[in-house]
Formats: C-alpha cells, structure tokens, sequence
C-alpha cells in the first residue's frame, strides 16, 4: 500500500561531515537495494545498487552496507557537500518482475 | 544509462477530464514502470508496462482509470481518467533493460494538479 504520514525524518548535517542515512526493509527474500537521491523538482537520480551477496559496496564519497540479519541497509556519504542536499530514498527488488518497493525517504540538509 | 523523457512536465486539469502522460526513452528497454508520489511522501508502483501486452497492474490500480499503452520498446503512455482533486501527485516513468540488469532510472516527472 501507499505510505502515510506527511512529514519525511530529516537528517541535517554541516558541510564536509560524513551522512549515513538508514533504511529499514521489509522482504527477508529481497535480493537487489538500490538508493535514490531526488532534487526538489527532479525524479529520483540512481546513487548506487547492492545485491544481496554483498554486505558492502563503494562508489565515489558513497558507500552502501547491507546487514541482512536485520534487514537494515545504509548509505555513507562522505564530506557531504551542499548539492547532496535531497531526499533519499532506498528501494528493494522483492516481487516479480523486477518490481522495486521503496522505503519512506530521508531528507538530508547540509548547512554551509 | 537510459535517459528518459517525460511529457508533460506539468499541467492543471479540470475534474472530470482525462490526461495522457508520454514517457520516451532513448534506447530499447525491457521493462518500464509507472509511478505515482504525493508530495513528501514516496512512490508507489502504479503498474508495469508490458510490450505487447496488458500492463500489470498493483493492487488499488486499475486499468479503467489508469489505461497504459506500450506499443514498442522505446515508448509507453499513461493516461489519468476521469480525474477528481485526489488524483493530484507526481507520475513518474521508469524504465530498466531488464529485471536482473537494474537499476531503473527515473525521468524528472509530470505535475499533475486537478481543479
């Protein structure tokens, strides 16, 4: 079902400190994590993707962990700067078809 | 990284009309997906757009008031019928090469506010 509730949790953080943004998911058979970073006025922007094999990945200033015991996953971004200023959102691959069902989004405000 | 277009990025309907909603993407693509997001809130899947045939669609959705076409690899519509003010959000497209060659990527969206 659709998700309720009108206000996103915010992270705010000051520039060049590092972010993790958490996310808690629902399918213990979920086999595919990606996390979305959305702009005010955009859609949601590819940030990086873990299978289920993994426990961690790396991309540039961003890592993603997958701790699968408790169906927890985050994403570390380092020296958060201004423009990472966005919501983000984590999703799950868990059905058929490769459909993904997404977490409730984080808004992350980075203060100069 | 397929980029996708979406068109239009935003209109204000009256109630009772219908909108149809043009998502293009700029190379042949296996699946494609429509979204809806209310504003702060996430999206929600509205139904998987299927080349060639009906698209699937998820529970609370249905085909009469949300008619999807997929007439090619490249190119799906959604259409919004009948539109009453609850039908205000954000629809959003995405498309992927396949289930296991994710990730979907996103196109920036159509405003859609009904009167």
């Amino acid at each position: 079902g659709e998700s309720v509730g009108l206000h996103l949790p915010t992270l705010s953080v000051q520039e060049g400190d590092n972010s993790i943004i958490n996310c808690a998911y629902s399918n213990s058979a979920s086999d595919y994590f990606i996390w979305y970073k959305q702009e005010s006025g955009k859609g949601p922007q590819f940030i990086i993707d873990i299978r289920s094999n993994m426990d961690k990945r790396q991309g540039q200033r961003v890592t993603v962990l997958l701790n699968k015991t408790v169906k927890h996953l985050s994403l570390q971004i380092a020296a958060t700067q201004p423009g990472d200023s966005a919501v983000y959102f984590c999703a799950e691959r868990g059905g058929e078809g490769g459909k993904l069902i997404f977490g409730q989004g984080t808004e992350l405000s980075v203060k100069p | 990284s397929a980029v996708i277009s979406q068109k239009p990025s935003r209109d204000i309907c009256q109630r009772g009309t219908s909108l149809t909603i043009q998502c293009q993407v700029d190379s042949q693509v296996t699946m494609m997906f429509w979204y809806r997001q209310q504003p702060g809130q996430s999206l929600t899947l509205i139904a998987t757009a299927n080349q060639g045939s009906e698209a699937t669609y998820e529970s609370g959705f249905v085909i009469d008031k949300f008619p999807i076409s997929r007439p090619n690899l490249t190119f799906s519509t959604l259409t919004v019928s009948n539109m009453s003010p609850e039908d205000s959000s954000i629809y959003l497209c995405s498309a992927a090469r396949g289930p296991e060659d994710q990730p979907q990527h996103f196109g920036d969206g159509t405003r859609l506010s009904i009167l």
